[in-house]
C-alpha cells in the first residue's frame, strides 16, 4: 500500500536560511510525487511534482525538490526562506487515490 | 469557474442530522476527488469521480458516507446521522484527468468546508 512519512511534524529556521523538509514514501510502482503548502485558513497550494524525467524538479516561489528512488525520498528544498514561506507543508504520493503525509509546520524566524 | 469552490465554508449540525456538501469543480475537469482532514493531520482520500462514475470510494469509512455527481460536474458529499467523530475539514478537489493520464494529473483544491458536529 503507499504511504508517505514526514518526520519533522515542526521546523524552525531563521529567516534567510536554507531549508530541507524531509519526504519518504512507499509505493510499488514508479511514484508520483507531489508537494502542496497550506496557510493558516487557505487551501491546499501545488508547490511541484514528479511524474518521471529529470529526478531534480522546480517549483514555484523557489522551492525544489529531488527524487531519490534508491532511498525513497523526495524532499523539498529552498536555498534561503523568506517570513511568508511560514505554512504546513504536505508531501503526496499516488495517483488518483492519492496519499498525503501528516505535514511539517515551517516556522520562520525574524 | 476560475477555481475549485465548495460550499458551504462552515457548517455547524447537530449529532444526527445529515448534511450535504457541495463541490464545484473547476471547468472542464473530469475527474473530482473528496479528502477530509483532520486538525493537525494531511488529508486523508475518501472517493473519487471520472465523470459521473463513481471510480473508488474505499476511503468512504462507513456506509454513512455517500457521494454522488450525476451529471459529471458538481459533486455531493452526503454524511448521514452525523457524530461527533465527523467533524473536520471536508476538501475537494478536480484535476483535467480521464482515462489517458494514466494518473500523472495535478489535483487543484478547493478551500474546504469546515464540518462542526455538536
Amino acid at each position: 500500500a503507499q504511504s508517505v512519512t514526514q518526520p519533522d511534524i515542526h521546523i524552525t529556521v531563521s529567516e534567510g536560511a536554507s531549508l530541507e523538509l524531509r519526504c519518504n514514501y512507499s509505493y510499488g510502482a514508479t511514484p508520483y510525487l507531489f508537494w502542496y503548502v497550506q496557510s493558516p485558513g487557505q487551501g491546499l497550494q501545488l508547490l511541484l511534482k514528479y511524474f518521471s524525467g529529470d529526478t531534480l524538479v522546480q517549483g514555484i516561489k523557489g522551492f525544489e525538490a529531488e527524487f531519490k528512488r534508491s532511498q525513497s525520498s523526495f524532499n523539498l528544498r529552498k536555498p534561503s526562506v523568506h517570513w511568508s514561506d511560514a505554512a504546513e507543508y504536505f508531501c503526496a504520493v499516488g495517483n488518483n487515490d492519492m496519499r498525503f503525509g501528516a505535514g511539517t509546520r515551517l516556522t520562520v524566524k525574524p | 469557474g476560475a477555481g475549485v469552490s465548495q460550499s458551504p465554508r462552515y457548517k455547524v449540525t447537530k449529532r444526527g442530522q445529515d448534511v450535504a456538501l457541495r463541490c464545484d469543480p473547476i471547468s472542464g475537469h473530469v475527474s473530482l476527488y473528496w479528502y477530509r482532514q483532520a486538525l493537525g493531520q494531511g488529508p486523508e482520500f475518501l472517493t473519487y469521480f471520472n465523470y459521473e462514475a463513481q471510480q473508488d470510494k474505499s476511503g468512504l469509512p462507513n456506509d454513512r458516507f455517500s457521494a454522488e455527481r450525476p451529471e459529471g460536474s458538481i459533486s455531493t458529499l452526503t454524511i448521514q446521522r452525523t457524530e461527533q467523530r465527523d467533524s473536520a475539514m471536508y476538501r475537494c478537489a478536480s484535476s483535467l484527468g480521464g482515462w489517458g493520464t494514466g494518473g500523472a494529473d495535478t489535483q487543484y483544491f478547493g478551500p474546504g468546508t469546515r464540518l462542526t458536529v455538536l
